[in-house]
């Protein structure tokens, strides 16, 4: 069965700091692997995906996520924390038909000044 | 700008209340989809829908119905509210329906909050 684990439940960082949120799967096939952001209140929004070829992804908002098939992982990145990136993070896994998504219980990210 | 539209953000209900969420895409999606999100549990499915008059259980559809009439438009039905019900529910989108489309994820709407008192 597929699943998917985000080992932190919440991470506080300083503003300016890196970042780098975890996100492994379990999935029998190739897997199509997500990232969604959720500030408070709001719905989710797609931050970036990984399909196939090069592993080391670019998104929205300065962020970029690395694949390692050998680890199952697919952990998010970002250079320089601003305080504005305050808000739960999701990493979620699909195939590459069908529509189904399995997602994380959340990374909630805390950003101080 | 291409959007799921969720019609209430905020709504208290009693228990033993019909509560009907509502939930419109403008992107010709032929995916809908319910979810609730509940703290340290994530987002859970619900139901979810490839096509007009089409539904599929999700993993908790226990003590909820859906109706989709039309493309635009999938709705969520509390039949008989109860507190356990409390909690955010987000609605999302996405293309492909039952053809071999690749997985572009989805449009999620801003949720709405449901609290049965």
């Amino acid at each position: 069965a597929q699943s998917v684990t985000q080992p932190d439940i919440h991470i506080t960082v300083s503003e300016g700091a890196s970042l780098e949120l975890r996100c492994n799967y379990s999935y029998g096939a190739t897997p199509y692997l997500f990232w969604y952001v959720q500030s408070p209140g709001q719905g989710l929004q797609l931050l970036l995906k990984y399909f196939s070829g090069d592993t080391l992804v670019q998104g929205i908002k300065g962020f970029e996520a690395e694949f390692k098939r050998s680890q199952s992982s697919f952990n998010l990145r970002k250079p320089s924390v601003h305080w504005s990136d305050a808000a739960e993070y999701f990493c979620a896994v699909g195939a590459r038909y069908g529509q189904n998504f399995v997602f994380g219980p959340g990374t909630r990210l805390s950003v101080l000044p | 700008d291409v959007k799921v539209t969720q019609s209430s953000r905020y709504l208290v209900k009693r228990t033993g209340e019909k509560v009907f969420l509502e939930c419109v895409q403008d992107m010709d999606h032929e995916n809908m989809f319910w979810y609730r999100q509940d703290p340290g549990l994530g987002l859970r499915l619900i139901y979810f829908s490839y096509d007009v008059k089409m539904k599929e259980k999700g993993d908790i559809p226990e003590g909820y119905s859906v109706s989709r009439e039309k493309k635009e438009r999938f709705s969520l039905i509390l039949e008989s509210a109860s507190t356990n019900q409390t909690s955010m529910y987000l609605c999302a989108s996405s293309f492909g329906g039952l053809r071999q489309v690749p997985n572009y994820g989805y449009t999620f709407g801003s949720g709405t909050r449901l609290t049965v008192v």
